[in-house]
């Protein structure tokens, strides 16, 4: 199994260009996430889908939308970047249930110019 | 709403030395408590978790006890490695009424330690 997989890992963006970010898990599991993590402020969810065909909105959505493809893959989509949403965003994903581990992807950097 | 607070880092220790990464949290109800890790260059991935009051998780030398009565769930380890090195998270179950799995993090405390 190889987890949690998220493409780019790297990426260099001009104000005002879009973007998706590709996730992809192969555990099966319902439940998927967005975060961006900056330094001094931990992880922030950006979206999150409970299970496949909903999404909602977490902590920092604003300038992002979300897709849930299918049970397996969750996109997230800058529609015009912004220097502020320079950051490393991180997916994750868990099975359904309060108290189950999330699993991380390696993350993918991005930089706005 | 629930929150995590972590003691600030970095923090630096030598070799073998006893290692204490502070956490509170606030939060209504009974939510899981978890210490996750982040290696130079990786994702995080998780260390320990306990999931109700007085539970000791425990994983790779690392231990945390979830103490409702104080709100805490500190991370220790009584001889740290190099291979310690690294960020780490601790965070909660925010669960609310739709149960969706959401977590809530800490800061991150970075450690480092030398030779």
């Amino acid at each position: 199994n190889a987890g949690v997989t998220q493409t780019p890992k790297f990426q260099v963006l001009k104000t005002g260009q879009s973007m998706t970010l590709q996730c992809a898990q192969d555990m099966n599991h319902n439940s998927m996430y967005w975060y961006r993590q900056d330094p001094g402020m931990g992880l922030r969810l950006i979206y999150y889908s409970a299970s496949e065909g909903t999404t909602d909105k977490g902590e920092v959505p604003n300038g992002y939308n979300v897709s849930r493809l299918n049970k397996r893959e969750f996109s997230l989509r800058l529609e015009s970047a912004a220097p502020s949403q320079t950051s490393v965003y991180f997916c994750a994903s868990s099975d359904r249930g309060l108290k189950e581990t999330q699993y991380f992807g390696p993350g993918t950097r991005l930089l706005v110019l | 709403g629930n929150s995590v607070t972590q003691m600030e880092g970095p923090v630096t220790l030598s070799e073998e030395a006893f290692l204490t990464i502070n956490c509170t949290y606030t939060a209504t109800g009974y939510p899981s408590l978890f210490w996750y890790v982040q290696y130079p260059g990786e994702g995080l991935q998780l260390l320990l978790k306990a999931t109700k009051a007085d539970d000791k998780g425990s994983n790779k030398g690392f231990e945390a006890t979830y103490r409702k009565e104080t709100t805490s769930f500190h991370l220790e380890k009584g001889s740290v490695q190099v291979s310690d090195s690294a960020v780490y998270f601790c965070a909660l179950s925010d669960h609310g009424s739709s149960n969706t799995g959401k977590l809530i993090f800490g800061q991150g405390t970075t450690l480092q330690v030398k030779p």
